[in-house]
């Protein structure tokens, strides 16, 4: 599975659309982009993933580059809940058993 | 629809006690996982099962053992704590085909004295 890589911490006003990046130049034909958040003291919780065309559900988008080798997930209007560290991962269909969780995003939500 | 439920939340051994850390879906998900997560080491494998009666190692197994009998329920058994496994203890379930994303549960919180 591809390696990720996602600047250890942004701030973001409440209110405000919050954009992370993600850089997975690494990635094959077959690998899906997925992105987690951990708020503090709790499991990972699942936000949203995508093969090559933009997603959009209730919790974010998901916007990815043509060439796939990047992407940025947007919260489009941040709330005091949204402070945490969010994961950007790569996997294939067939890929490793396990989900590899980098360093991660550490968002903080400014009131 | 509970997701992933891990029980108990919180514990406290004694080096040497054994325990099983339970964990259950209601998703009929084939796949289950289970990961520890110490600080600033991120999430670590330590065994996972593709369904009921089959199982495999992670990248952590030693000092835990798993049985999947049914397809909802993946315990974690500790056979002799030891403070070394100290750590905060999540569940994950899938479907195992396709691209479905790994639901967590909440953790279980386990300290060895």
């Amino acid at each position: 599975d591809a390696k990720t890589t996602q600047p250890p911490s942004m701030d973001c006003a409440e209110g405000r659309a919050a954009n992370l990046p993600c850089n997975h130049s690494t990635i094959s034909g077959n690998e899906y982009v997925y992105w987690y958040r951990q708020i503090h003291s709790q499991g990972p919780q699942y936000i949203i993933h995508g093969l090559k065309n933009n997603e959009t559900n209730e919790m974010a988008s998901l916007i990815i580059t043509e060439d796939r080798k990047s992407s940025t997930l947007i919260l489009p209007h941040a709330t005091l809940r949204d402070t945490a560290v969010y994961y950007c991962i790569v996997r294939g269909i067939q890929g490793a058993q396990k989900l590899v969780f980098g360093q991660g995003t550490r968002l903080t939500i400014n009131p | 629809n509970a997701g992933v439920t891990q029980t108990p939340k919180f514990q406290v051994l004694k080096t040497g006690q054994s325990m099983t850390l339970q964990c259950a879906q209601d998703m009929n998900h084939e796949y289950m996982s289970w990961y520890r997560q110490d600080p600033g080491m991120g999430l670590r494998l330590i065994h996972y099962s593709v369904g009921a009666g089959i199982t495999d190692q992670g990248e952590v197994p030693n000092g835990y053992n798993v049985s999947r009998s049914t397809t909802e329920d993946f315990p974690l058994r500790l056979l002799s704590a030891a403070p070394s496994q100290t750590s905060v203890y999540f569940c994950a379930s899938r479907k195992q085909v396709g691209n479905q994303p790994q639901h967590f549960g909440d953790g279980t919180r386990l300290s060895i004295l």
